[in-house]
């Protein structure tokens, strides 16, 4: 079974400036998708960047980048310029390609507050 | 925003009662999946279908029930709520491709069982 672990429960960061959300995650698959939602308040959750595991080049979305490092399985977020509007919880979610269903498997998220 | 619609957003009811937590989608999508998200936000699978008339239980044991008789439906019931149920409901879709579909989320159902 796959596990996704976020180990940074709350951050914040000053608006305009940089910030970096971490996500670990364990697998015996070699090939898998990664992704990362966002779900703000009292709003429906979005698809903010999505990665496959075979492709070497980090996935961009705008301000939002990925570092992904296979070998190590890890999979963090950077969000550049940050917005008042990225106020939100971040979840990073692991998906296999195989199976007929799709499944998501989620970590418990980062509440992350961009201060004015 | 996307086309997934969740009735109704919040509901307060008393122990024992029945009650259908209803699901739908415009986008034609074969997958439709039902998350319980819980106080600390953590989000657990708990049913999904890959098309009318299947379903599969997901990785948290839950006590609902799900059917899925149109593509666009997917209706969860709880026979007997309990306050253990007492959580937030998330249902969503994606269409069926090879992989690495996003899954598209509705606007939860906040449950509250007295």
């Amino acid at each position: 079974a796959q596990t996704v672990t976020q180990s940074q429960p709350e951050m914040s960061v000053q608006e305009a400036e940089t910030v970096t959300l971490s996500c670990t995650y364990d697998t015996s698959e070699s090939n898998y998708y990664l992704f990362w939602y966002k779900q703000p308040p009292s709003r429906q959750m979005i698809l903010v960047i999505r990665q496959e595991a075979y492709k070497q080049q980090n996935a961009t979305e705008n301000r939002f980048s990925v570092n992904f490092q296979k070998a190590a399985k890890s999979f963090s977020l950077k969000i550049s310029d940050s917005q008042l509007g990225d106020t939100a919880m971040y979840f990073c979610a692991f998906m296999k390609p195989l199976g007929s269903a799709r499944q998501l498997t989620f970590g418990s998220g980062t509440q992350l507050t961009v201060l004015p | 925003e996307a086309d997934i619609y969740q009735t109704p957003r919040y509901l307060v009811i008393g122990t024992g009662k029945k009650i259908t937590l209803e699901c739908s989608q415009t986008m034609g999508h074969d997958k439709m999946y039902w998350y319980q998200q819980d106080p600390g936000m953590e989000l657990h699978l708990i049913h999904y279908s890959y098309g009318v008339n299947s379903t599969e239980k997901g990785d948290l044991s839950s006590e609902s029930t799900v059917s899925r008789i149109r593509t666009e439906h997917f209706p969860l019931t709880l026979e007997s709520a309990r306050p253990s149920h007492t959580s937030q409901y998330l249902c969503a879709s994606s269409e069926d491709r090879t992989g690495g579909s996003e899954q598209y989320f509705g606007p939860g159902t906040r449950l509250t069982v007295t």
